[in-house]
């Protein structure tokens, strides 16, 4: 397997741009989430899925963050209008959903809002 | 309140020795994991251990071990014969809440471990 396949690997959009990352998870896996790291906030979960069902959105910033899952193997996550303050590395991770089971995570996008 | 707490921001240790990176979490829950990541400055996120809060025996997977201690709420990694490659963030990370299907995954600040020559 692949594993978690995220693009762009990196992101330069000047303030204001829409902001599209997107994602491909482990086949099979039930679960995809998206999460944001920066320094001051650490590893923050944005919104997660379920058999391509948004279950819990409460951790996205406000209302410029949108997140998608058409089918079980693409997920986006949009911003728009972009902010310099959105500049992080954005992770997506998918997992099967056994308790035991760690997530995998993609390689991340860094997004770079100037 | 904190669900994760690593206390250490930063360690040392030399090349070949042990070290321990602490990590304590909060949680009411009887049924919930525990994993240790490791991201080196490439950026990627690599899952390291897990340890189930209803396994006996310590985990354990290759120079990697998980001191759990249940009645403390700590999960302190073990890095043994350190290298060179080792040197990484490191996040705690607890996954809880039999309400939410265990299903969200709660991450410490993390470490910063540098192994010298």
């Amino acid at each position: 397997d692949a594993g978690v396949i995220q693009s762009p690997r990196h992101e330069v959009t000047e303030m204001g741009q829409e902001v599209t990352l997107r994602c491909k998870p482990i086949s099979g896996h039930d679960y995809l989430f998206w999460y944001r790291q920066t320094m001051m906030r650490g590893l923050e979960l944005l919104i997660y899925f379920n058999n391509n069902v948004p279950i819990d959105d409460s951790g996205m910033p406000e209302d410029r963050f949108s997140a998608k899952m058409p089918n079980a193997s693409f997920s986006t996550l949009k911003i728009q209008p972009s902010e310099p303050r959105d500049s992080a590395v954005y992770f997506c991770a998918s997992s099967p959903g056994r308790l035991s089971g760690g997530y995998t995570f993609g390689s991340g996008t860094r997004l770079t809002v100037v | 309140a904190q669900k994760i707490t690593q206390t250490q921001p930063g360690m040392f240790v030399q090349e070949k020795e042990a070290v321990t990176l602490d990590c304590t979490y909060d949680t009411s829950d009887q049924s919930y994991g525990l994993f240790w990541y490791k991201q080196p400055s490439s950026g990627e996120m690599i899952f390291l251990i897990y340890q189930g809060s209803y396994d006996e025996q310590n985990a354990t997977e290759g120079r990697y071990s998980l001191n759990f201690q249940k009645a403390r709420k700590s999960a302190n990694l073990v890095i043994s014969a350190s290298q060179l490659g080792d040197s990484a963030m490191y996040f705690c990370a607890m996954r809880e809440g039999r309400s939410t299907g265990f299903q969200k995954l709660v991450f410490g600040t993390g470490t910063r471990l540098l192994v010298s020559p």
